[in-house]
């Protein structure tokens, strides 16, 4: 079945350390998404990806990057880790269809628990 | 600017009903979701609203749409211990897009 993974599940590091969170999906889709999840924010978006070569600027993007390579993965980098860079981080993938009448899901990762001392 | 908001908390008995109510500023939005995130897990579609429409039901889930207000509800029939989980409602942004815009999610609490 197709699914979307996210790797690792959990990570600790320290201020000032370059942390890569990985993000792989077998549905070919070519929209991806990373967002972070914190306590009364909701989700807010990170990065995103509308296809290979291709990345956008969310709405908390400072601190953060992504490159896409390929199709499956679009892996997301802090550059040089914070604490306020603590928190859970999903990554989200839909299909290309972008016409009005596509409802369009994104389907989720099971999240990356970050957290920076 | 875009913005979707919802109540924190919600504590309903199994049994009743749950109504879990969301605010949105983008009148253009044209499909409005509803998606489940149970502990430890990503989000899960539950259910979405074209923009033309005031209502969709789908088993035990209603959705309400008013538009004139921005007002977006997800009404639960018969709430279960399984339906405790984090509710975001998220809409879509204007223009052909696949970018979502979500809320802040709202905790539902079934009690037994």
């Amino acid at each position: 079945d197709a699914e979307i993974t996210q790797s690792p599940r959990h990570k600790i590091t320290e201020t000032g350390r370059q942390v890569t969170l990985a993000c792989h999906q077998t549905w070919n889709h070519n929209n991806m998404f990373w967002y972070r999840q914190d306590l009364g924010h909701g989700l807010r978006l990170i990065h995103y990806s509308y296809g290979v070569h291709d990345t956008n600027k969310g709405e908390v993007s400072d601190g953060y990057s992504v490159s896409r390579s390929n199709t499956e993965d679009l892996p997301l980098t802090l550059e040089s880790a914070a604490s306020s860079q603590t928190s859970v981080y999903f990554c989200a993938s839909s299909a290309g269809t972008s016409g009005p009448r596509t409802y369009n899901e994104q389907f989720f990762g099971p999240g990356t628990r970050l957290t920076v001392l | 600017g875009e913005d979707v908001e919802q109540s924190l908390f919600l504590s309903v008995r199994e049994g009743d009903s749950s109504v879990i109510n969301c605010t949105y500023t983008d009148s253009s939005s044209t499909y409005l979701y509803w998606y489940k995130q149970e502990p430890g897990a990503g989000l899960q579609l539950l259910t979405y609203i074209f923009s033309n429409m005031d209502m969709k039901q789908d088993q035990r889930l209603t959705v309400l749409l008013n538009k004139k207000d921005k007002h977006l509800s997800l009404r639960i029939a018969d709430t279960q211990t399984g339906d405790s989980a984090i509710y975001f409602c998220a809409e879509r942004v204007r223009g052909a897009t696949n970018k979502l815009i979500f809320g802040t999610g709202t905790l539902l609490a079934v009690q037994p």
